[in-house]
């Protein structure tokens, strides 16, 4: 059972324009969700987090968006770049959790 | 460099041997997480260290697979009479903070291939 998901397995955009990845969970006890970016042969790296309590959190051109009552969070990346290619991967938590659930990823191919 | 490292990167093996896999936390970090990743898939939650003390595992984590923390420092994951289907990328990650509400930092990696 998926808790964690990330419906679209690619995107393709332009240099300069707007990515948008969206992830979806469904478990209610969830109050903390992160981003991480892998690139091939190495492991993920974190990007960017928001806590329950925020509907929004923004890092230079990364923000992230949550939308509580749907269950949904979304990473913006503005402008994007060809360095931001990559999979990208939401993870949620809870506090009194142990453990992360990670949705199954989108890979981001931006083109110069 | 003062990241999370994961020994060795790639193991090859065949079917029913065993393999150990280390990982070396981030010094101050007293979390521990290993994880199992397939083609296609995020990270799946192996099990979880804090300190030494090992405090949960996941289903997937079959009598085959053990894992220790024997000094609360680095971790070694070991998984005997090894099957096809443990071929798979094994991450660790380590964080500090509390619970479910702190940013993992991953390691490169350890990808397993069983013949």
């Amino acid at each position: 059972d998926q808790q964690v998901k990330q419906n679209s397995p690619s995107l393709s955009v332009q240099e300069g324009r707007i990515s948008i990845l969206n992830c979806d969970y469904t478990n209610s006890m969830f109050d903390y969700f992160l981003w991480y970016k892998k690139y091939p042969a190495e492991g993920p790296t974190f990007l960017i987090s928001i806590s329950s309590i925020k509907d929004k959190n923004e890092d230079g051109r990364f923000t992230v968006f949550l939308n509580k009552s749907a269950k949904h969070l979304s990473l913006h990346i503005v402008p994007s770049q060809p360095g931001d290619s990559a999979v990208y991967f939401c993870a949620a938590s809870a506090y009194s959790f142990n453990k992360f659930y990670f949705g199954s990823g989108t890979k981001l191919n931006v083109k110069p | 460099d003062t990241g999370v490292s994961q020994d060795p990167r790639h193991k090859i093996t065949k079917r029913g041997q065993n393999v150990t896999f280390r990982c070396d936390p981030i010094s101050e970090h007293n979390r521990l997480y290993w994880y199992r990743q397939t083609l296609g898939q995020g990270p799946e939650f192996l099990t979880y260290f804090q300190n030494e003390a090992q405090l949960e595992k996941s289903r997937l984590l079959s009598d085959r697979f053990s894992a220790e923390r024997p000094k609360g420092s680095f971790s070694t994951l070991e998984i005997q009479r090894t099957e096809q289907g443990d071929s798979a990328m094994y991450l660790c990650a380590s964080s500090s903070g509390l619970a479910g509400g702190e940013t993992q930092y991953f390691g490169p990696g350890t990808r397993l291939l069983v013949l």
